[in-house]
């Protein structure tokens, strides 16, 4: 089945205790994008990749950070997590180039620091 | 840079009823795509509908469709014959059709809570 895993789906923390949330796609995507989703805000772009080796901040890019060291896998890791970054996380894969489809996402990570 | 505006919070109709969901965007391209996302309690974020902005029609997937007006940057969701099922956030969505700097992000509105009234 064609999907975009992320885990986990809940997570608790204390602020400034490191955490990944991993996020892999079984669809051979080179587009792949990390979202949080915040009430009242929508879904905003946090990081984005197109290829291996190739990521870009979006549009709240502030105490996140990616990498793409392999085509299926788009971890998100916050270095050191505050009470502002508990939010809803998706991660999301497409073709790149084709704007015809819109994204597969993950499941969603609710995050919640304390 | 695009924005996305959906104007009502909540909207609550009743079951086998229409519903009209509202957005309106803002952008400077005349290529692009628009999307209607679904999603329910579970938060799995379900596509609905998609609709090219070259494209006069206006795009319909069984009881949920579109009134795309290019001028007026409005593209609204119609959901006929209202079920129990299609309770859930519904969120509007722009696409660009050229990746500019190679970040073909999705620009989301704040989204619309659907209540289905028995």
């Amino acid at each position: 089945e064609a999907q975009v895993t992320q885990n986990p789906r809940y997570l608790i923390t204390v602020t400034g205790k490191k955490l990944t949330v991993t996020c892999s796609q079984n669809m051979n995507h080179e587009y792949m994008s990390w979202y949080r989703q915040d009430p009242g805000l929508g879904l905003r772009q946090i990081y984005y990749s197109m290829n291996v080796e190739v990521t870009d901040k979006g549009d709240v890019p502030e105490g996140y950070k990616v990498s793409r060291k392999e085509k299926r896998n788009f971890p998100l890791i916050l270095e050191s997590p505050s009470p502002n970054q508990t939010s809803l996380y998706f991660c999301a894969s497409s073709l790149y180039g084709d704007p015809t489809k819109g994204y597969t996402f993950g499941s969603g990570t609710r995050l919640t620091v304390v | 840079a695009q924005t996305v505006t959906q104007s009502q919070p909540e909207m609550s109709v009743q079951e086998a009823e229409t519903v009209t969901l509202s957005c309106t965007y803002d952008t400077s391209e005349s290529d692009y795509y628009l999307f209607w996302y679904k999603q329910p309690p579970s938060r799995q974020m379900i596509l609905v509908i998609r609709q090219e902005a070259y494209k006069q029609q206006n795009a319909t997937e069984n009881r949920f469709s579109v009134n795309f007006q290019k001028a007026a940057k409005s593209f609204s969701l119609k959901i006929s014959d209202s079920q129990l099922g299609d309770a859930a956030m519904y969120f509007c969505a722009y696409r660009t059709y050229i990746s500019n700097f190679g970040n073909e992000k999705l620009t989301f509105g704040t989204g619309t809570r659907l209540t289905i009234i028995p």
